[in-house]
């Protein structure tokens, strides 16, 4: 069985500034994905970030990048020079190896401040 | 990038009516869908896997008589809402797998926003 846990529920982070979302996950496969996914009010997930579990350097997208640590089973999500769009919930998920399915972390709600 | 649309996005029904809920790949042909449900505030929780050509995988917990899905093509899948009472209304989310592309591609639909009434 697969878990993933976010202990952040909600985060506050100035206009400019870097912000981490925890992420950490349970599996006993050695072959899986880690996604981050945001979703804004309007309700629509939309795709960040992907790594997989035999990647050896730690995905970048833009000002998202992932800092996986595998023996600690983590895959946090920085955010860069936050801006006023980044105030959404961001979800951390983790496909299993034989299926495509998605498990879901309970989200973090980022709130940016000018 | 690839586009998955979903219909209705907004529905209001009746306790007792059946809702259906459309979920199309527009360009890219998508073997897999999943259908999830979300409550306010909560997370995704994974309700079917949905096979072309094939019967739906459910998840355990999800009334397949109640949650009906049909993936008819390659670019289509329904989820009906039969009997649809209160607590069914929430926010209805597909994705879909585009076979074509990377096992890592999937892209979500809009949602469906279901209020029973």
């Amino acid at each position: 069985a697969q878990k993933i846990t976010q202990t952040q529920p909600g985060m506050f982070v100035q206009e400019k500034e870097a912000v981490t979302l925890d992420c950490t996950y349970d599996t006993s496969d050695p072959s899986y994905g880690l996604f981050w996914y945001k979703q804004p009010s309007s309700g629509e997930m939309i795709f960040l970030i992907y790594q997989g579990s035999y990647d050896q350097q730690n995905a970048t997208e833009g000002r998202y990048s992932l800092n996986f640590q595998k023996a600690r089973k983590s895959a946090n999500l920085v955010i860069s020079a936050s801006q006023l769009g980044d105030s959404a919930m961001y979800f951390c998920a983790m496909r299993a190896p034989n299926d495509y399915k998605l498990s879901f972390g309970a989200g973090t709600t980022v709130t940016v401040r000018a | 990038g690839a586009v998955v649309s979903q219909h209705p996005s907004w529905v209001i029904c009746k306790s007792g009516t059946s809702v259906k809920i459309e979920c199309r790949s527009l360009d890219f042909q998508a073997t897999t869908m999943f259908w999830y449900r979300q409550f306010p505030k909560q997370s995704l929780m994974l309700m079917a896997t949905s096979n072309e050509g094939s019967k739906a995988t459910y998840e355990q917990g999800v009334e397949k008589d109640k949650f009906l899905i049909n993936h008819a093509s390659l670019t289509l899948s329904t989820l009906t809402v039969t009997s649809a009472h209160p607590e069914d209304s929430s926010f209805y989310i597909c994705s879909a797998r585009d076979a074509g592309l990377s096992q890592e591609t999937q892209y979500f639909g809009p949602g469906t926003r279901l209020l029973v009434l």
